[in-house]
Order: C-alpha cells, then structure tokens, then sequence
C-alpha cells in the first residue's frame, strides 16, 4: 500500500510569516511528486509538477524541493498572505496519482 | 473554469438506486482519472481511462463502473447505492500520465 504522509496537519500563521510543509512518500518506483492547493468550495489546482531529484520550482512567494532518494519534499511559502488560505495537497506518481490528506493553511491579517 | 466539465454539481438520491456522474475533460487531455473525497478522507483513486481504454484502477468497488467514450467524455456508474458512497467526486484529466491534472468542480452525491 503506497503511503504519502503529510505534516503538519494544519498550521496557523499571521500574515507575513514564512511557512513550510513536509511530503513525504516511497522512494522506490519514483516518477514523479505533484503538489496542489485547493481552496475552500473549489477543485485542487496544480502547483508543481517535480521529476527529478533536487528539483526546485517556484511560483510566486510558493517553492518546492524534491528529494527522491530519501523520499520528501518541503513546499515553502514566503511572507504568506491570507489569500494563500488553502489546503495544500501533495501526490505521489508511480502508475496512479496518490494523494495524502493535506496540510491546512490559515493565515490570519 | 478548469476547462473540465462536470455534470451535475449536486445529487440526492436514496438507498439502492443507481446514478451515473459525467464528466468532459479539457480540450486535448486524453486521460480522465475519478476520485471519491469522503467525509474527513482524503482524495481517494478510483479508476484512470486514457483514450477510450482503462488504464488503472484504485480501490473501486464492484457496485462502480466507468467507461471513456470515443468523444473522450466519461461516465462513472454507481449502483446499488448506500449510504456510505455519500461523497464528493471529482473527476480530473491530463495531458500526459504524470503530468499535472485538472479538476473538475466535482458532484456531490447525496444517498439518504
């Protein structure tokens, strides 16, 4: 049974803080890590798409690194703002995209 | 808009019935995937269709059934249902296996 694992379940910031969520899944049969966030009431929208070990993606105030061989991955958010108020989904790729639970944001003003 | 359609947003239904959730991708993604989101569960994987042929299955159960017609529509058929199967479904495509997946705005079904 594949197993992704995510922490911290949820976290509470104010606005401006710098935060970061862990991912972790199976390092054998890698092929690829997906993040996602998904605001309340609408679909999970992807982030990053990560193949390779040491990849690191940005977007914005949002990052992601990947380390496949030991099989984590940490999104950073910088200077969250309330608007980044989310779950934050991770997925791990092999012949079927498994999700784990989420990390729920709030970032409070 | 995601550029996945899915129909209907809403569903009731009572026990022992059969529903069947539609779901259109967007444009040019020949991979449709289903997920079931449960009370307090996470996304759960039910079935993968890439262009017409399945091409994975989660833990889907027997009373569920789905199929990718040739205009790349799917169709996800839930029969026989029970309370348990009241949930949120969503369904998502793809470009490519392994490439980030589009939600649909999912349907959520209702069994009373």
């Amino acid at each position: 049974i594949l197993n992704v694992e995510q922490s911290p379940q949820s976290l509470h910031v104010q606005e401006g803080d710098s935060t970061n969520f862990t991912c972790s899944f199976p390092s054998s049969n890698f092929y690829a890590l997906h993040w996602y966030r998904w605001e309340t009431a609408k679909s999970p929208e992807a982030l990053f798409v990560m193949t390779l070990n040491g990849d690191e993606k940005k977007k914005g105030r949002i990052s992601a690194t990947l380390n496949t061989k030991e099989g984590y991955s940490y999104l950073y958010i910088k200077g969250s703002q309330p608007e980044d108020s989310a779950t934050y989904l991770c997925a791990f790729y092999t012949d079927k995209l498994i999700f784990g639970t989420g990390t729920r944001l709030q970032v409070f003003p | 808009d995601s550029g996945v359609t899915q129909t209907p947003k809403h569903l009731i239904t009572a026990t022992g019935q059969r529903v069947t959730l539609r779901c259109s991708p967007r444009s040019g993604d020949l991979s449709v995937y289903w997920y079931q989101q449960s009370l307090d569960q996470g996304l759960q994987f039910l079935i993968q269709y890439y262009n017409g042929e399945e091409r994975a299955k989660g833990n889907i159960l027997e009373r569920f059934s789905a199929q990718q017609f040739p205009d790349l529509h799917s169709e996800l058929n839930l029969s026989s249902l029970e309370l348990g199967d009241s949930a949120l479904y969503f369904c998502a495509s793809s470009v490519v296996d392994g490439g980030g997946y589009t939600f649909g705005s999912g349907t959520r079904l209702t069994v009373v």
